[in-house]
């Protein structure tokens, strides 16, 4: 089992642009969801997923997400700002119904800057 | 609203002193806690969680957390830090299952420790 994977490892972008965070699991999770990091802050919830085909906001304005499958789910930076400069992690766990109670899985991370 | 407060932003020990990480927290409910930590340029990794039953719980590393209701807190222990216990600690809550709410978990700001030789 590869856990949880994302790409790009690091990215820089420019104010205005847009990109899209990958993030992959291969352990079946039905539920997956973006958190960003920074210093002092902890981990702040940006978008979740509880199967595939749903999707729920945490944060309103700036990102948008899609999940078609249970593998995948890309987040997306519409038109990024330089206050989107994070670290971005993307967690699985079992949803839940199926298996109460368990903890989320973590990918490596994006670190991502924009200027 | 749940919240997760980690009052202490950075804990030094000396390698072989116990080492002790703060939370305390604020949910509705039973409160389901987690501890996660992160070495450096690598992911969160879960090391223990409370959800119902013995206030002590034992996880990953040997670590071990007790959870104190009337003090709302979930302190992380370990009798003998070492060097390589050096990271970034997050603890968590979510509140009980709430269909609603997924699996969602609120943390708090993180605690660097520093394990000196």
């Amino acid at each position: 089992n590869a856990g949880v994977t994302q790409t790009p490892k690091f990215h820089i972008l420019k104010t205005g642009q847009s990109m899209t965070l990958q993030c992959a699991q291969d352990m079946n999770h039905g539920y997956m969801s973006w958190y960003r990091q920074d210093p002092g802050m902890g981990l702040r919830l940006i978008y979740y997923s509880a199967a595939a085909g749903t999707t729920d906001k945490e944060v309103p304005n700036g990102y948008n997400v899609s999940r078609l499958n249970t593998e995948d789910f890309p987040l997306r930076l519409v038109s990024a700002a330089p206050s989107q400069t994070s670290v971005y992690l993307c967690a699985s766990s079992y949803p839940e119904q199926g298996r109460v109670r368990n903890e989320q899985f973590f990918g490596p991370g994006t670190r991502l800057t924009v200027l | 609203a749940q919240s997760v407060a980690q009052p202490e932003d950075q804990v030094n020990v000396a390698e072989g002193n116990p080492l002790t990480v703060k939370c305390t927290y604020s949910v509705s409910g039973n409160p389901y806690l987690f501890w996660y930590v992160q070495y450096p340029n690598r992911g969160l990794q879960f090391l223990l969680k409370y959800i119902t039953g013995d206030n002590l719980v034992k996880g990953s590393y040997g670590f071990e957390a007790e959870f104190n209701k009337s003090q709302t807190s979930f302190h992380l222990k370990k009798p003998s830090a070492l060097v390589s216990d050096s990271a970034l600690y997050f603890c968590a809550v979510r509140p009980p299952f709430v269909k609603a709410a997924g699996n969602k978990l609120t943390f708090g700001g993180g605690t660097r420790v520093l394990v000196k030789p």
